[in-house]
């Protein structure tokens, strides 16, 4: 079975200030998905990054880098020169490969994280 | 605008009322999922429907009745809801499902719903 775990429930950062979102996974399996959502006060889940399971560098997408370290389990979101629009809940998520069988996202419990300007 | 559209975006209903939300994606996607989502809450898992077939149901009260008429479209009926139903109700559509890992979901805005 799978779990994702995110130990902060509510993070404030400077504008500008670069902020790191941590979460940490438990699986048996060798091959899997990891996924960052975001979600605004209106709702929509919107797609961050990945990052696949061996993939041995780390993902990064514009303002948006994992931190990811295989062996402890963790795949911390970084996010550079913050915004006041990245104000907003912060879901990480995990998705076994095909051979699992019908393996849909599961999210942790996420991460609210709070712009200042 | 997202990919995936979900209508009505509010929806009230009564305890005796039948509704129905609705979902429709024009990506080629032939997987459908319906998430609950409660206030300050995680997405939870309803239904996944792939290739047009109920393929997970996870234990959700049959007063949620699924459809899938085509590919593009993923309905999700009401009927005698109770108030502890109220919640955000996210359609989600990826390629296929048990594609690759890395093929992650696009979702709707969500229709927010108040059982009154």
């Amino acid at each position: 079975a799978q779990k994702i775990t995110q130990t902060q429930p509510g993070m404030f950062v400077q504008e500008k200030e670069a902020v790191t979102l941590d979460c940490t996974y438990d699986t048996s399996d060798q091959s899997y998905g990891l996924f960052w959502y975001k979600q605004p006060s209106s709702g929509e889940m919107i797609f961050l990054i990945y990052q696949g399971s061996y993939d041995e560098q780390n993902a990064t997408e514009g303002r948006y880098s994992l931190n990811f370290q295989k062996a402890r389990k963790s795949t911390n979101l970084v996010i550079s020169a913050s915004q006041l629009g990245d104000s907003a809940m912060y879901f990480c998520a995990m998705r076994d490969p095909p051979t699992s069988g019908n393996t849909p996202l599961v999210f942790g419990k996420g991460t609210r994280l709070s712009v200042i300007a | 605008d997202t990919e995936v559209t979900q209508t009505p975006k509010h929806l009230v209903m009564g305890m005796t009322n039948k509704k129905s939300l609705k979902c429709e994606q024009h990506m080629g996607h032939r997987a459908m999922y319906w998430y609950k989502q409660k206030a300050k809450k995680p997405p939870e898992l309803m239904f996944v429907y792939s290739y047009e077939k109920l393929s997970i149901n996870e234990s959700v009260p049959s007063r949620f009745s699924p459809e899938c008429p085509n590919s593009s479209l993923l309905n999700l009926h009401l009927h005698a809801l109770q108030p502890e139903d109220s919640a955000l109700y996210l359609c989600a559509s990826s390629l296929r499902q048990g594609a690759e890992s890395n093929y992650g979901y696009t979702f709707g805005s969500g229709t927010r719903l108040t059982v009154v």
